[in-house]
């Protein structure tokens, strides 16, 4: 089953609005989480590493102010689209790393900005 | 510098057949791990195997199993008695040691190829 869900799985927003994402580890501890994007038929780029209890560390050109993360618990992580444009219409992907080396990704947010 | 190659941009296998696809990895450091992970039209990433630098056999899990050549750099995937419902896009992926990231909280990221789509012919 399932080790890292998202919610909400499709989310459609008006320009200007803001829109936030949850990814949740389901049975285990993460002390890290990482947020991706997809666009079709591309590979996965990583937005940012989100650390429980601390400020997340961005990849280069991702605006930090633009895209919010939060991970106030060792379960639970946000990304917030802040004042989301067209342009950031994407497939949004969270994982998680368990304690072995396993990394298990979450179902994915598909936004559309209209 | 690419870090994850994946050359091939769509492979095509006949049900029941075997198919190989290709991974190139580039660093320097010792110590890293390298995955395959499956994402089917739904858009789910489904783990599937992984292999550590250290690992002195190739890895396997069922239907799959890594190709690991370290001196080539080079870790293939190899699906065995191909089904249909392995028609998806494949993707390898890389995670660098601690000496890359040292202290950092980027530790644990994953680098991404640029994937395979794969279709599985009855």
């Amino acid at each position: 089953g399932a080790v890292v869900s998202q919610h909400p799985s499709r989310v459609i927003c008006k320009s200007g609005t803001s829109v936030k994402i949850e990814c949740r580890s389901l049975d285990f501890q993460a002390t890290t989480m990482f947020w991706y994007r997809q666009f079709p038929k591309k590979s996965l780029m990583l937005m940012a590493t989100s650390n429980e209890g601390s400020k997340a560390t961005y990849e280069q050109g991702v605006e930090k102010d633009k895209f919010l993360i939060n991970h106030a618990s060792l379960t639970l992580s946000t990304l917030t689209v802040t004042s989301a444009h067209p342009e950031d219409s994407s497939f949004y992907i969270c994982s998680a790393r368990r304690p072995r080396n396993e990394q298990y990704f979450g179902p994915g947010t598909r936004l559309t900005v209209t | 510098a690419q870090k994850i190659t994946q050359t091939q941009p769509g492979m095509f296998v006949q049900e029941k057949e075997a198919v190989t696809l290709d991974c190139t990895y580039d660093t320097s450091d010792p110590s890293y791990g390298l995955f395959w992970y499956k994402q089917p039209s739904s858009g789910e990433m489904i783990f599937l195997i992984y292999q550590g630098s250290y690992d002195q056999q190739n890895a396997t899990e069922g239907r799959y199993s890594l190709n690991f050549q370290k001196a080539r750099k080079s870790a293939n995937l190899v699906i065995s008695a191909s089904q249909l419902g392995d028609s998806a896009m494949y993707f390898c992926a890389m995670r660098e040691g601690t000496r890359a990231n040292a202290g950092g909280t980027s530790y644990g990221k994953l680098t991404f190829g640029q994937g395979t789509i794969l279709t599985v012919h009855p």
